[in-house]
């Protein structure tokens, strides 16, 4: 399988736009996800077939793709965001995580 | 709502066996996909295992192949983790999570999770 590569940590200020991407070299044909884990806490999915929000996650979540890179963004970037986000996708049946970034909002 | 309740996480020695079980309410199990992922201190998610709905498709990452085995029993509504063999790298709060019920199916993701049960392997 192939690896998911994601920048360790991300700093954005309260209100800024937050960019976290994930590339990965069969990013092009498949979907990603992405979870959220705040410190002592499962993981929460809040994007999922590299678009779409399932119910409940805020919309200043949004998720993108451009060619082996997919891309979360959270746009007015609040104090509750600070978490890990780690990306998922397949590789037929085997699920592959990225490294995680840690995202501080300053 | 969808409950995910792991248990017997625990201390074991290297090359001991141990029984992870995952108690699932709220949802018809029967006809999710359930998986198993672990966490080790400080580090990042890994995903450890998949079953399908009916139990008969397992999958496993490399680093447990041939050591962990997948089970469930839909009468019962619950996830087994069969691990053997175990390593001090094996040492992670363990996971379980079911699929989410949306979107195209070979790649829905983890949509819930339980709480995770620890486990510990000295050396």
């Amino acid at each position: 399988s192939y690896e998911l590569s994601q920048p360790p940590s991300v700093a954005v200020s309260p209100g800024q736009t937050a960019v976290i991407t994930c590339s990965g070299a069969k990013l092009g044909n498949t979907y990603a996800s992405w979870y959220q884990q705040k410190p002592g806490q499962s993981p929460v999915v809040v994007v999922y077939q590299g678009i779409k929000r399932p119910s409940g996650v805020p919309e200043r979540f949004s998720g993108s793709s451009s060619g082996n890179t997919a891309t979360l963004t959270i746009s007015g970037t609040q104090a509750l965001d600070e978490a890990d986000y780690y990306c998922q996708a397949w590789d037929n049946n085997l699920v592959i995580f990225g490294g995680g970034t840690k995202l501080t909002v300053l | 709502d969808v409950q995910l309740l792991e248990s017997g996480g625990g201390l074991v020695q290297s090359g001991g066996s141990l029984r992870l079980s995952c108690a699932a309410s709220g949802f018809t199990f029967s006809s999710y996909v359930m998986f198993w992922v672990r966490q080790a201190p400080g580090k990042g998610l890994e995903w450890v295992s998949t079953i399908s709905a009916s139990g008969v498709n397992t999958f496993y990452s490399d680093s447990v192949k041939g050591r962990f085995t997948v089970s469930r029993d839909n009468s019962n509504n619950s996830l087994s983790l069969q691990m053997n063999s175990l390593r001090a790298e094996d040492t992670a709060k363990y996971y379980c999570a079911s699929q989410l019920p949306t979107g195209i199916f070979s790649v829905r993701p983890m949509g819930s999770w339980g709480q995770g049960t620890l486990v510990t392997v000295s050396p």
